[in-house]
């Protein structure tokens, strides 16, 4: 069973332009989570996905930045107009469900954006 | 979600187990206490989770005080690999997302 898979692993823009980070989750899993990592800073969370809606996104920035998991395909986390303070690692984490046994988080290796 | 307070860093010898503390000196009577942890630039992994009672898995043991205001993970055996920053998360269990602190960044050492 593969986990989490996240590609870019490694993307470069240059300020003004696109970043598009795309996760897909574990097989089964419907719940996407989207986490940042600055430099030599500890993980802040952005955002909850479950298939199609959006649940939690108190973590997101109010501009420039979206998300969605749509019905098929992977969950794109989508930057616009990039600055150098975006320059960070992306992590995506999923799970299987919320309780006891099916609440865990799985991440995957990341997404680190340069922003020149 | 209860904060935790957790050391900055700790060392440990390699072969000596390693032991990890937490405060939560307010959390709540339905807020699970979680251990996850972060190989340098690698995602976090989880490592175990427990509510009041010690528990024990195939990475680690996790000893909650009796007035869960505390806990402590245990890596009975540390190796070079363990190298890592530990995070101390308290959750309510169904909701969704996990807060991560600053951690405790360990050094296992030969």
């Amino acid at each position: 069973n593969a986990g989490v898979m996240q590609n870019p692993r490694h993307l470069v823009r240059r300020r003004g332009q696109e970043a598009r980070l795309r996760c897909s989750p574990m097989k089964g899993h419907s719940h996407v989570y989207w986490y940042r990592q600055l430099p030599e800073e500890g993980l802040k969370f952005m955002v909850y996905l479950q298939k199609e809606n959006i649940i939690d996104e108190s973590g997101m920035p109010k501009e420039r930045f979206s998300a969605e998991f749509p019905k098929e395909g992977p969950s794109i986390l989508r930057i616009q107009q990039v600055v150098r303070g975006d320059s960070a690692a992306y992590f995506c984490a999923s799970s299987l469900g919320l309780g006891l046994t099916d609440g865990e988080l799985f991440f995957g290796e990341g997404s680190r954006l340069t922003v020149l | 979600d209860a904060k935790t307070t957790q050391p900055t860093s700790m060392d440990c010898a390699e072969g000596r187990a390693a032991n990890l503390p937490c405060n939560h000196s307010t959390i709540s009577g339905n807020e699970y206490v979680y251990w996850y942890r972060q190989i340098h630039s690698q995602g976090p992994q989880y490592i175990i989770h427990g509510l009041k009672n010690n528990e024990t898995n195939e990475m680690a043991s996790l000893i909650i005080t009796e007035d869960r205001k505390s806990s402590t993970l245990i890596l009975p055996h540390a190796t070079l690999r363990d190298t890592a920053v530990y995070y101390c998360i308290v959750r309510v269990l169904g909701f969704q997302k996990l807060v991560f602190g600053t951690g405790t960044r360990l050094l296992v050492s030969p």
